[in-house]
């Protein structure tokens, strides 16, 4: 089974709105991490945010913020106020104790593009 | 300023060569990985390694080793290329231990075998 999904292959989004980038997740390890990245046109991953599974707020990290649902195992990234530079690939992306504390496990992405 | 690097950038070869990607950290990291960018897969883990002389099978390891002799290098060997192995290669690179274990991406290197 898919451990990370993300069920949008790509999003358009106008400039200034907020825009919501869903992630579910699959595991029975009560320890795990969620991450989002960004990779632009240029090609580089590029860290926005992280969640932990114990983490009892929302994550979040200037103009992101990570919706956690634990119950529904989503983790779903907002971006608030879009801009043209924001247009890029985002990938969710989990860790789990049991498999490797360390080892990430990517979704397929979800290619985002702001329009003016 | 700390880095991870890959080289080459961009590499053609042929069917059936041994070809070696490079990659090298300058963070002090215990942790090390190597994974392949494809459409419609995402990232894949290939290998990685938890510290010098450790390194691990992930989830696409077949065709492809690695060594770790050193903190600071994990070199990419593809034994025998295959068509199927093209792809973007990533390295990358993260501190031991549970929590905001953020990986850090080299540039990536584009592998093309004809």
């Amino acid at each position: 089974a898919q451990k990370i999904t993300q069920t949008q292959p790509g999003m358009f989004v106008q400039e200034k709105e907020a825009v919501t980038l869903d992630c579910t997740y699959d595991t029975s390890d009560p320890s795990y991490g969620l991450f989002w990245y960004k990779q632009p046109s240029s090609g580089e991953m590029i860290f926005l945010i992280y969640q932990g599974s114990y983490d009892q707020q929302n994550a979040t990290e200037g103009r992101y913020s990570l919706n956690f649902q634990k119950a529904r195992k989503s983790a779903n990234l907002v971006i608030s106020a879009s801009q043209l530079g924001d247009s890029a690939m985002y990938f969710c992306a989990m860790t789990e104790s049991q498999t490797g504390a360390n080892n990430l496990f990517f979704g397929t992405g979800t290619r985002l593009t702001i329009i003016p | 300023d700390a880095e991870i690097t890959q080289s080459p950038r961009h590499k053609i070869t042929e069917t059936g060569r041994q070809v070696t990607l490079a990659c090298h950290q300058t963070w002090n990291h215990n942790n090390m990985f190597w994974y392949r960018q494809d459409l419609g897969h995402g990232l894949r883990l290939i290998h990685y390694s938890y510290g010098v002389q450790d390194t691990n099978k992930g989830e696409v390891s077949d065709g492809y080793s690695v060594s770790r002799s050193n903190t600071e290098d994990l070199p990419l060997t593809l034994e025998s290329a295959a068509s199927s192995q093209t792809s973007v290669y990533f390295c990358a690179s993260g501190y031991s231990g549970t929590g905001s274990n953020e990986q850090f991406f080299g540039p990536g290197t584009r592998l093309t075998v004809l």
